[in-house]
């Protein structure tokens, strides 16, 4: 998994409370995202920092929190205002291959329960 | 808004068949698209890239071909084995002001059969 750890793998949370999800690169990648995915849904984009102290919202924001305090780590907060939070949270570092392109590194995933 | 398309049913294949892949996108125009493989459970790998100005690309048994006029690539891996079977993934990136926000389709599950 490219030196992108996400933990816990599995986590099962009970309604009404909050979690959060760790995501510790050491890639030395400057731009990092959280991506939700759901059975036949692909990937949805839930929050992205390019740079330290800065993140920018995604397709899917609400109901989720995050912070960008340090170049290495992007938590991820299921708040529970989230409504449907069961799904399989992946995320992910970005790396310059080429000049002018970009790819993606992603983690292990972490899978989240709603009993 | 723009659209990724991938197929959404599984594609079956014997091994040692070529398995062909479609992506297909609407209102964009990206510089370069790119295909991920994904295995359950796990996160998805990056595979190959192809930019607008290319029209083929290969990686051993694996080629991407990219018509900028139809918006729409085919991934192809020849010589198929069972441990080609995953999901796999096509993504573009969208983000206006020189973000990178890739979009991603919903993939297609490819099964190798012996």
């Amino acid at each position: 998994d490219g030196g992108i750890t996400q933990s816990p793998k599995y986590l099962f949370r009970k309604e009404g409370q909050n979690v959060t999800l760790s995501c510790e690169q050491n890639l030395n990648h400057d731009a990092m995202y959280w991506y939700r995915q759901d059975p036949g849904q692909g990937l949805r984009l839930i929050y992205y920092s390019q740079i330290v102290n800065d993140f920018q919202k995604g397709d899917i924001a609400e109901g989720y929190s995050v912070s960008r305090e340090k170049k290495e780590s992007f938590p991820l907060t299921v708040t529970s205002a989230q409504k449907n939070p069961t799904a399989f949270y992946l995320c992910a570092t970005l790396n310059e291959v080429r000049s002018g392109a970009n790819v993606l590194t992603f983690g292990a995933g972490s899978r989240l329960t709603v009993l | 808004s723009q659209k990724i398309e991938q197929n959404s049913e599984a594609l079956n294949i014997q091994e040692g068949k070529t398995a062909t892949l479609t992506c297909n996108y609407t209102n964009y125009s990206p510089a370069y698209l790119q295909w991920y493989r994904q295995d359950p459970g796990r996160g998805p790998v990056f595979l190959l890239l192809i930019r607008e100005n290319e029209k083929e690309k290969r990686k051993e048994r694996l080629k991407v071909t990219f018509d900028t006029t139809l918006k729409q690539s085919l991934f192809h891996i020849t010589a198929s084995q069972p441990a080609d079977s995953a999901t796999y993934l096509c993504a573009l990136d969208i983000a206006p002001r020189g973000s990178y926000i890739p979009t991603f389709g919903r993939g297609t599950s490819l099964i190798v059969h012996p």
